[in-house]
């Protein structure tokens, strides 16, 4: 069965400080893999997927298929990125699976 | 551009009682998700539809859940007896088209006493 595993509950780091948010995956095949975000009291929002390799809000997440990783990381952490950070995959059938999510705190 | 809407925000229940929440997407997407959030957890798929059809409900517990979006727009999900374990949050997404960006409304919080 498709999994993602985020192994970090919980993450808190300084500002300025470098961050990186683990999530590793399961399946066989080639995985789409997104990286969702919560802000507090906002609702659930596309970050970045792996695919656009893309750079947002200066976040990058590298597809490492050896390690079955796609983690999540900025050079300097802000404290507005204090949020609700969740991996996910999707299917061959279209299926979006999410990992349980990593909280994020950035302290000032 | 409106986002996804849900309503109610917040409902509190009895055990075996009955609830419904309802979902708005956004116009013109034909791809509609309810996710069951329980709390700790990552969303979890319940039902997918593709305009009025259902593409996806093999998550969805039957003997108790039904959903349903009759035009192709708006979308009830239903619970009926409600257990004390469905207490969650249940989120409804849409995306243009299947495979697309999701944009989640802002959820229901469910509490089963």
């Amino acid at each position: 069965a498709q999994r993602v595993t985020q192994p970090e509950k919980l993450l808190s780091v300084f500002k300025g400080a470098p961050v990186e948010l683990k999530c590793n995956y399961s399946y066989s095949g080639s995985p789409e893999l997104f990286w969702y975000v919560q802000y507090s009291r906002q609702r659930l929002q596309l970050l970045l997927r792996h695919i656009s390799r893309e750079s947002i809000k200066g976040f990058t997440a590298d597809l490492n298929k050896g390690e079955t990783s796609f983690h999540l990381k900025k050079p300097f952490a802000q404290e507005e990125d204090s949020a609700m950070y969740y991996c996910a995959s999707r299917s061959t059938l279209g299926r979006l699976y999410f990992g349980r999510g990593t909280q994020l705190t950035v302290w000032p | 551009e409106a986002g996804v809407a849900q309503s109610p925000r917040y409902k509190i229940i009895e055990k075996r009682q009955s609830v419904a929440f309802w979902c708005n997407p956004i116009s013109g997407h034909a791809t509609l998700y309810w996710y069951q959030q329980i709390l700790g957890q990552g969303p979890k798929l319940l039902i997918q539809f593709q305009n009025n059809g259902v593409v996806d409900d093999s998550q969805l517990p039957k003997d108790r859940f039904s959903a349903e979006r009759l035009k192709g727009v708006d979308s009830t999900l239903k619970i009926q007896p409600a257990k004390l374990e469905d207490s969650a949050v249940y989120l409804c997404a849409s995306s243009l088209h299947e495979g697309e960006k999701l944009f989640f409304g802002s959820g229901t919080q469910l509490s089963v006493l």
